[in-house]
């Protein structure tokens, strides 16, 4: 079975600080995505990861995968109050089913 | 932009009764889906739906739940005889197929059910 595990579960940071989170998963996938969720909220794609070495971008943060290490990251650069948020990843084994991280919460201070 | 979408947004209901959640997903999309996200936790896959059946389902999706597509809009989840641990998130999602796009999945807002 598939398990797809985020770290740390927790993040409270303060603005302009950087740090990453991890998503380790157990099976061999060349996808992977990242989400992000506001409370009581929907899940909103952040970025679509789709080959061993990917990048990509978007404002202050940024995605990679390695496929070979079963791992990707999501870094954050110099944080702002507007990033607090659950980010998950969600990874596809091939299979028709995604199975989510279990979540990463946010919070950024000001 | 086509988005996914939910009705009820919120359903409070008796333990025991069944209810039916619906979704209209992104029109051109072929594949459905059914999450699960219990408050501040995490999100869990339930079943998926292509081509008229079920694709994988979960430990969780058991004989109490069912899906259909009774139409060429409608996707809906049905929970008969529900319990308490049934309250919950569930949220709906799709994607095109696999030939088409990055595989990414589209949720809807969801639907809060509340078992009392």
């Amino acid at each position: 079975e598939l398990k797809v595990e985020q770290n740390p579960l927790f993040l409270s940071m303060q603005e302009g600080k950087n740090y990453t989170i991890y998503c380790n998963y157990s099976t061999t996938s060349d996808r992977l995505y990242w989400y992000r969720q506001d409370p009581g909220k929907s899940l909103e794609s952040l970025f679509v990861l789709l080959s061993n070495g990917a990048v990509k971008q978007e404002g202050r943060l940024m995605a990679s995968l390695d496929t070979k290490a079963r791992l990707s990251t999501l870094h954050i650069t110099a944080a702002v109050h507007d990033l607090s948020a659950t980010y998950f990843c969600a990874v596809d084994p091939g299979t028709y089913k995604y199975i989510f991280g279990t979540g990463t919460r946010l919070k950024v201070l000001a | 932009e086509p988005e996914v979408t939910q009705t009820p947004s919120h359903q409070v209901t008796q333990m025991g009764q069944e209810v039916i959640l619906r979704c209209v997903p992104i029109s051109n999309h072929l594949y459905f889906y059914w999450y699960r996200q219990i408050l501040g936790q995490k999100v869990e896959f339930l079943v998926s739906f292509y081509n008229n059946e079920i694709s994988e389902k979960s430990e969780i999706f058991d004989d109490q739940f069912s899906v259909e597509r009774p139409d060429g809009s409608n996707f809906t989840l049905k929970i008969r005889s529900t319990k308490l641990e049934d309250s919950a998130m569930y949220f709906c999602a799709s994607r095109p197929s696999s030939s088409v796009g990055t595989g990414e999945l589209f949720f809807g807002e969801g639907s809060r059910l509340t078992v009392l």
